[in-house]
């Protein structure tokens, strides 16, 4: 069974300040892994994936998110965050083998100050 | 391209009570899920399908809840009776091979059981 544990439930920070919300997984068989963003009442949307390749991922609004196979872990990074990125972010993990199920964290909400 | 379609938006139904929520896929998507969000945790699956067959209810309370997808396309979940612990974000993805297996995400029922 593979399961998701983001560290941090609230992460505060200041507009233009580097942001990093972690997420470690826990699986037996190679994963897929991914972050989703859901804005205030809005539904859940793909920030970006990691499926193969290259471990270090990068959307287009300017995170990033490196595999880190030894460590178990997929860490989404921005170096400078707006006050549009305030919301919350869930760590997500698929098996490789398996389209579907996304097993979910319980996610971290990210709060930019002015 | 229309996205996922769910209804209603919001719903307030008192603990015993009956309530169903509606969803409609991306056109052409063979798998649908149904996810619950309790508020402060991640998403949880309830019940998988691939196109009008279960693939995964394993976490669906059966006692209570039900689904269907007869023709392989919308679906519809259904809470009878209803709990006061079934208070959640109630979303609907779907994901087709075009999609290379991302999920995409309704905007989801909110159900408030008093």
């Amino acid at each position: 069974a593979q399961s998701v544990t983001q560290l941090d439930s609230q992460v505060p920070v200041f507009e233009e300040a580097p942001v990093e919300l972690r997420c470690n997984y826990s699986s037996s068989v190679s994963v897929y892994l991914f972050w989703y963003v859901q804005y205030p009442n809005q539904g859940l949307q793909l920030l970006l994936k990691y499926l193969s390749g290259s471990t270090l991922v990068e959307s287009i609004n300017g995170f990033e998110a490196e595999f880190n196979k030894s460590q178990t872990s997929f860490h989404l990074r921005k170096p400078s965050v707006h006050i549009s990125d305030t919301a919350e972010y869930f760590c997500a993990v698929q098996r490789s083998s398996n389209t579907g199920k996304l097993i979910f964290g319980q996610g971290t909400t990210l709060q930019v100050k002015p | 391209e229309a996205g996922v379609a769910q209804s209603p938006r919001y719903k307030i139904i008192e603990k015993r009570q009956s309530v169903a929520f509606w969803c409609n896929p991306i056109s052409g998507h063979a798998t649908l899920y149904w996810y619950q969000q309790i508020l402060g945790q991640g998403p949880k699956l309830l019940i998988q399908f691939q196109n009008n067959g279960v693939v995964d209810d394993s976490q669906l309370p059966k006692d209570r809840f039900s689904a269907e997808r007869l023709k392989g396309v919308d679906s519809t979940l259904k809470i009878q009776p209803a709990k006061l612990e079934d208070s959640a974000v109630y979303l609907c993805a779907s994901s087709g091979r075009e999609s290379g297996g991302e999920l995409f995400f309704g905007e989801g029922s909110r159900l408030t059981v008093l």
